[in-house]
Parts: C-alpha cells; structure tokens; sequence
C-alpha cells in the first residue's frame, strides 16, 4: 500500500522557518517526482512545489519562490520543504503528493502537515 | 497561470441521483504531445484529496464506474450517477498541461 506520511508542521512566527517532511512506503520512491500542495484552512488547492525523481528538475510557484526550498533523501524514501521567511499567508495544511509521470497527475497524497504562523 | 473555472459552487443532491460538475480552463489543455491532462478529485471531509479520473475520462484505480468524466479543449465535465453518502465532499479539476498545475476552487456536493 502506498503511504506518504508529513510531519514537522507547527505554529511559527512569522519571519521564522520550518522545515517538513514526507516519508515514503509502499513504493519505489526513487522512481518517482514528488510535489508539495497546500491548502489555506477553508480555501482550494495550492501547488507549490516540484522535485523530479532524480532532483535534477525542481520547479516552484511564484508564491514561495525564494523563500522555500523543495529536497529529497532516495535513500532515505523522504522528501522535504524547507520554508524560511515565513508569512501568515502560508498558514496551511500541506501534502505531499506522488507524480504519475505518464499522466502528469497527483496520484497519491498524505494526510496534510499543519503549518500556521502567526505572532 | 491558467484559470481553472469551476461550476456550480454548491451542488445539492439527493441519494441515487445524477449531477454534473463542469470545469472550464482560460486556455486550451491539449498539450504538445497531443494528450489532454485535466484531472478530478475528490476531498471527503477531514481527508486529503483522492484521484477520481486522469487525463479526462480515465478511471483511477478503484473508483465505481458511476464517475465518467468528458471534455476537450477548454471545456470538461464531471457526471456522477446514482450518488451514494460516500460521494458527498469538495470536487476539484486540476490541470497540469501547462506550467504551474492549477486547481479549480472546488464544488461542494451536498445533501438536498
């Protein structure tokens, strides 16, 4: 059974930085790219972030260009989302989601790490 | 960024009904390589979002054949026959033909 488990979200001033992690089961996780999508509390969908299997391609969404950094350890089957320069308006649930590469789409997702900053 | 436009906001249903979910993009979703990628999902409340259909009509694995997804070019659907309790929740479509994927912002399938 594929499983993708987040951890390390909290409550954060803003300004600070954190750093998440996803840890992978149930699947090659080397074989496969890898996104960060959040979800403010009662809003839609956010992709904010992309690492290829490899880490050879690495894509960000203007939002949190420059302020987030997406990595991965194959070896460890874990990815991760360093976020820096945090600001109230990255108060969100994040996942980490598998990419199906044949069909560009978000096949498996985590339950969600909460981030929330304030002062 | 491509405008995801999803309607309606808010879909009332009664059990065993039918309903449509349309989702319209501010620009074409053929990709160069000829396929389309416009993809729905559904969030269940207190759940991450689960895959229902890929690249327009695919049925993910697992999922009932009363989800058929439709469309081309700018202009996609979502029908759900004979909806069931565990239907109920938030529909996104998402597209990741163009850089950045983007998601609609939801319809809301409710009870009458």
């Amino acid at each position: 059974e594929v499983q993708l488990v987040e951890s390390g979200g909290g409550l954060v001033q803003p300004g600070r930085s954190l750093k998440l992690s996803c840890v992978a089961s149930g699947f090659t996780f080397s074989n496969y790219g890898m996104n960060w999508i959040r979800q403010a509390p009662g809003k839609g969908l956010e992709w904010v972030a992309y690492i290829s299997s490899g880490s050879s391609y690495i894509y960000y969404a203007e939002t949190v260009k420059g302020r987030f950094t997406i990595s991965r350890d194959n070896a460890k089957n874990t990815l991760y989302l360093q976020m820096t320069s945090l600001r109230s308006e990255d108060t969100a649930l994040y996942y980490c989601a598998r990419l199906e590469a044949r069909g560009y789409v978000m096949d498996a997702w985590g339950q969600g790490a909460s981030v929330t900053v304030s002062s | 960024d491509v405008l995801m436009t999803q309607t309606p906001v808010s879909l009332p249903v009664s059990l065993g009904g039918q309903v449509s979910i349309s989702c319209r993009s501010s620009q074409s979703l053929v990709h160069s390589d000829g396929n389309t990628y416009l993809h729905w999902y559904l969030q269940k409340p207190g759940q991450s979002p689960q895959l229902l259909i890929y690249r327009v009509s695919n049925r993910f694995s697992g999922v009932p054949d009363r989800f058929s997804g439709s469309g081309s070019g700018t202009d996609f659907t979502l029908k759900i026959s004979r909806v069931e309790p565990e239907d109920l929740g938030v529909y996104y479509c998402l597209q990741s033909t163009h850089f950045p994927p983007t998601f609609g912002a939801g319809t809301k399938l409710e009870l009458k």
